[in-house]
C-alpha cells in the first residue's frame, strides 16, 4: 500500500533556531501534500496544503514565513520551522493523496519537535 | 471547517463490536465520508470510506444512513489493538484535497 514517510520522527532543538521536517511518498508520486500540526490531547489542524512546483497555500492563522514549506519533486516535500520558539513544540504530520479526487490522504507517522 | 460530531469517549469489551457513530447532517450529495484513527503518537490511519452505499473491508464496515445525516463504523470484533482515537471526515466539495479533522471518538477496548 501507499506509504508516507516522515524524517526525522523526533527532534529536539534550541529557541531561536530552525528545524526542517521531510516527507517523502515512497512508492508513488504527490502532487499535493498536505501538512498538520496536533497539540497534546487536541485534534489535528490543517496547516498548509504543499504543491509541487509552486508556492503553498496556508490556513487562516498560519505564518507563512513561520512555517515554509518547500514542494520541489513529486516525492519530498519539506516543512521548515524558523526561529523557534517553545510555542511551536508540536506534533507535526504530513499527509499525501495516491490517485485523484476520492482517494482517501495517506499519513507519515509524524515529527515531535519539542523547542527548549 | 469540520463538518462532523462525534462522542468524546466509547468503551467497547474485547471481542464485542464497536459501533462508532457520526453526525454529519450537513453532507451534501456529492461529499464523502471517510474514517481514520489514531493511535497515540503516529500518523492517522485510514480505515474506510464511502459515498451512499454500504461499505466494507478488511477492517471495518461503514453504515451510512439514506439520508446520509449519520453514519456507523463498526469493527466487528474490536481487540485491544483497537484503542484509539476515531475520526470521522466528510471532505468539502469546494475544495476535495483538503481533509479537516474534527475533535474524533476515543475508543476504549478493555479486557
Amino acid at each position: 500500500g501507499a506509504v508516507v514517510s516522515q524524517h526525522p520522527s523526533w527532534v529536539i532543538c534550541k529557541s531561536g533556531t530552525s528545524v526542517k521536517i521531510e516527507c517523502r511518498s515512497l512508492d508513488f508520486q504527490a502532487t499535493t501534500m498536505f501538512w498538520y500540526r496536533q497539540f497534546p490531547k487536541q485534534s489535528l489542524m490543517l496547516m498548509a496544503t504543499s504543491n509541487e512546483g509552486s508556492k503553498a497555500t496556508y490556513e487562516q492563522g498560519v505564518e507563512k514565513d513561520k512555517f515554509l514549506i518547500n514542494h520541489a519533486s513529486l516525492t519530498l516535500s519539506t516543512l521548515t520551522v524558523t526561529s523557534a520558539h517553545p510555542e511551536d513544540s508540536s506534533f507535526y504530520i504530513c499527509s499525501a493523496i495516491l490517485g485523484q479526487n476520492n482517494s482517501p490522504l495517506h499519513f507519515g507517522n509524524g515529527t515531535r519537535l519539542t523547542v527548549t | 471547517d469540520a463538518k462532523t460530531t462525534q462522542p468524546p469517549s466509547m468503551d467497547c469489551a474485547e471481542g464485542r463490536a464497536a459501533n462508532l457513530p457520526c453526525n454529519h447532517s450537513t453532507i451534501s450529495g456529492n461529499e464523502y465520508v471517510y474514517w481514520y484513527r489514531q493511535i497515540h503518537s503516529q500518523g492517522p490511519q485510514y480505515i474506510i470510506h464511502g459515498l451512499k452505499n454500504n461499505e466494507t473491508n478488511e477492517m471495518a464496515s461503514l453504515i451510512i444512513t439514506e439520508d446520509r445525516k449519520s453514519s456507523t463504523l463498526i469493527l466487528p470484533h474490536a481487540t485491544l489493538r483497537d484503542t484509539a482515537v476515531y475520526y470521522c471526515i466528510v471532505r468539502p466539495t469546494y475544495n476535495f484535497n483538503k481533509f479537516y479533522f474534527g475533535s474524533g471518538t476515543k475508543l476504549n477496548v478493555k479486557p
